[in-house]
This record gives structure tokens, C-alpha cells and sequence, in this order.
């Protein structure tokens, strides 16, 4: 099954707004990544939070992680038009393998 | 730098043919190496992983199975293919940390 699970499914917004997504897991995790995919694309790795970090920066992402509710979100600021893809969860319990989530999809229009 | 190759891009295959996609690193050495299945609109499935040459674990049971002959190639395979296994095929590799991880273009497989 899953372990992570992100919610909304889809968001639909302006440019400039924020866009935020949340993932919800179920086990205790070493990390837990975001990545991005456009349309018919391979993923893009964006950011990844350690287990024990609270919040990370990148550019215009900003991860969250609540290991107590299980819950991470990713914050994208001032959004474009190029933010339009799918952004994934994906939990790390070791260096083998990542489990990923459903996905959000993100419609930012002009 | 490392970068991934996965070919064929798109593949059209009948019901009850054969299958094989082929992945390849480069730039780097001795990679964790993942296949994937993802169905339209939904997340991503493992498949398989290898940590070596040769070492092959299975997430999945299903109609497919992988190899690893060689270092920084990684193949998935089937002997006759069913319509469930149309879907985004895709392969990753892990950084030097161990970590992140990098995608290939995938491979579209349409089995009609």
C-alpha cells in the first residue's frame, strides 16, 4: 500500500499566489522527499528533510515535517506558470527504496 | 556528470509478446538502480530495486522481472505481456549519498 498520501489531489491557482501541499505517511521515516513531474516527464528531485529537521528552504520551496502527526507540506511561493506539474511525497526508511505518494496536481495559471 | 538513459521512448506492443526496456547510468558507479510503473494520473509503484550486479529484489509479483548484467545497466523484462501492464515505466538511480533519487525520461508502454 502507499505510505504516503497527498492531499489536495489537484489545486488550481493565479500566478504570484502560494500553492501548499500536504503529505500524510503512516511509519516512521528517515527522510521524506518532494519531487516534481511534468507531463509525461521523468521526476525531478526538489528537496529532502531529514527526520530530524523541522523545516528546510530551497529558492522558493519550503518543506515542512511534523514527525508527531506524520505530515509533511510543501510551500511554493510567488507560483509561475512553469510550476504547473505533479508534486510527489516520497518517504525514506533506509538508502535502499522510497515509497511515494499519490501526487498532487498543481495548475498555476497566467 | 551522471546522467540516465531509458529507451525505447514509447512502445506499442500486442498481448502475449515479449518485453524488454533497457536502463543505463553514467557518470558514476556501483548505483542503487530502481524500476518503476506508474498508471495514468497515479503514483509511482517500485517494482524492483538492484544494489548490485546480479542482485535483484522484487516489490511486486507480477508478470515482470529485471536483470542487472552489467554495473550500470538495468533491464526489465517480460516473456508475454498482459493489458495490465500498459503503463509510464520508469528507471532511477540513487546519488552518492544514498538519498535522492534521479529519474530517466520513462518509457510509455501501450499493450494492446
Amino acid at each position: 500500500s502507499q505510505q504516503g498520501e497527498e492531499d489536495p489531489q489537484a489545486l488550481s491557482i493565479q500566478e504570484g499566489e502560494n500553492a501548499t501541499m500536504n503529505c500524510s505517511y503512516k511509519t516512521s521515516i528517515n527522510n521524506l522527499q518532494w519531487y516534481r513531474q511534468n507531463s509525461g516527464r521523468g521526476l525531478v528531485h526538489l528537496i529532502l528533510i531529514r527526520s530530524n529537521e523541522r523545516e528546510k528552504h530551497s529558492g522558493r520551496l519550503r518543506v515542512t515535517l511534523d514527525t508527531s502527526k506524520k505530515s509533511s507540506s510543501l510551500l511554493i511561493t510567488a507560483s509561475r506558470a512553469a510550476d504547473t506539474a505533479s508534486y510527489f511525497c516520497a518517504t525514506g526508511f533506509n538508502t535502499d527504496k522510497l515509497i511515494f505518494g499519490t501526487g498532487t496536481r498543481l495548475q498555476v495559471f497566467p | 556528470s551522471q546522467t540516465i538513459h531509458q529507451w525505447p521512448a514509447t512502445l506499442v506492443q500486442p498481448v502475449g509478446s515479449p518485453l524488454s526496456l533497457e536502463c543505463t547510468v553514467e557518470g558514476t558507479s556501483n548505483p542503487n538502480l530502481y524500476w518503476y510503473r506508474q498508471a495514468a494520473g497515479r503514483g509511482l509503484q517500485l517494482l524492483f530495486y538492484s544494489v548490485g550486479i546480479g542482485q535483484i529484489s522484487s516489490e511486486v509479483p507480477q508478470n515482470l522481472s529485471a536483470s542487472r548484467p552489467q554495473d550500470r545497466q538495468f533491464i526489465l523484462s517480460s516473456k508475454k505481456l498482459l493489458l495490465s501492464d500498459s503503463g509510464f515505466y520508469l528507471c532511477a538511480w540513487t546519488g552518492d549519498r544514498g538519498d535522492e533519487q534521479y529519474f530517466g525520461p520513462g518509457t510509455r508502454l501501450t499493450v494492446t
